[in-house]
């Protein structure tokens, strides 16, 4: 089945730092990504839509000068957290969209913990 | 805005057991709706797809229904497995979106 590999998997910054999370399909070509944010117990919600050579679209109330996507190849997707604060600390998770099949496959998450 | 829910947020049973899990969603026009399994720091596996013409979908011991009329889903796991115990989510596409909207989940325990 088609894998999408997250790196790093665990990272822990300090507040006020920078953090940047990648997302990969590795073995097929993804022309959308979504980004997602876990909360402990809570469900997963959508963050922004990461599309392959153009701006990402963001959900409502989600800031796009702090957290940066650029989708610069069919296979990769980054997250940048600027200027981390302890509540960012959270689950990100990303998806990749197959391009021909349509089918949406997740990544294994990345736990980010901001001190 | 499409709202989707589950019930029971944690269930507990005992191995052999048949049990259903339950998803409800306020907009009934959907493209499809997905059942995911996700262990404890984990990211999430897709156990079934239904597309919305589709009534039901089965993989082995899970058997997933649709009525999207009323809005609601079931997933069936049959004989349950320790191995089974994880956090089932559901997840609906909206007709003309990409979005998945997904519920908060229901934690199962299957004790030995």
């Amino acid at each position: 089945g088609a894998v999408v590999s997250q790196h790093p998997s665990r990272v822990i910054c300090k507040s006020g730092t920078s953090v940047k999370i990648e997302c990969r399909s590795l073995d097929f070509q993804a022309t959308t990504m979504f980004w997602y944010r876990q909360f402990p117990k809570q469900s997963l919600m959508l963050m922004a839509t990461s599309n392959e050579g153009s701006k990402a679209t963001y959900e409502q109330g989600v800031e796009k000068d702090k957290f940066l996507i650029n989708h610069a190849s069919l296979t990769l997707s980054t997250l940048t957290v600027t200027s981390a604060h302890p509540e960012d600390s959270s689950f990100y998770i990303c998806s990749a969209r197959d391009r021909n099949s349509y089918e949406q496959y997740f990544g294994p998450g990345t736990r980010l913990t901001v001190t | 805005k499409q709202e989707v829910t589950q019930i029971p947020a944690a269930l507990s049973v005992p191995e052999g057991e048949n049990l259903v899990l339950n998803c409800s969603f306020t907009d009934s026009a959907i493209y499809n709706l997905q059942w995911f399994r996700q262990d404890p720091g984990k990211g999430l596996t897709s156990l079934l797809l239904i597309q919305s013409s589709q009534r039901e979908q089965t993989s082995g011991r899970l058997n997933a229904s649709l009525d999207k009329s009323s809005g609601r889903s079931t997933l069936y796991i049959a004989a349950s497995q320790p191995g089974d115990s994880a956090t089932y989510l559901c997840a609906v596409r909206g007709g003309g979106s990409e979005k998945l909207v997904f519920g908060k989940g229901t934690k199962l325990t299957v004790n030995p």
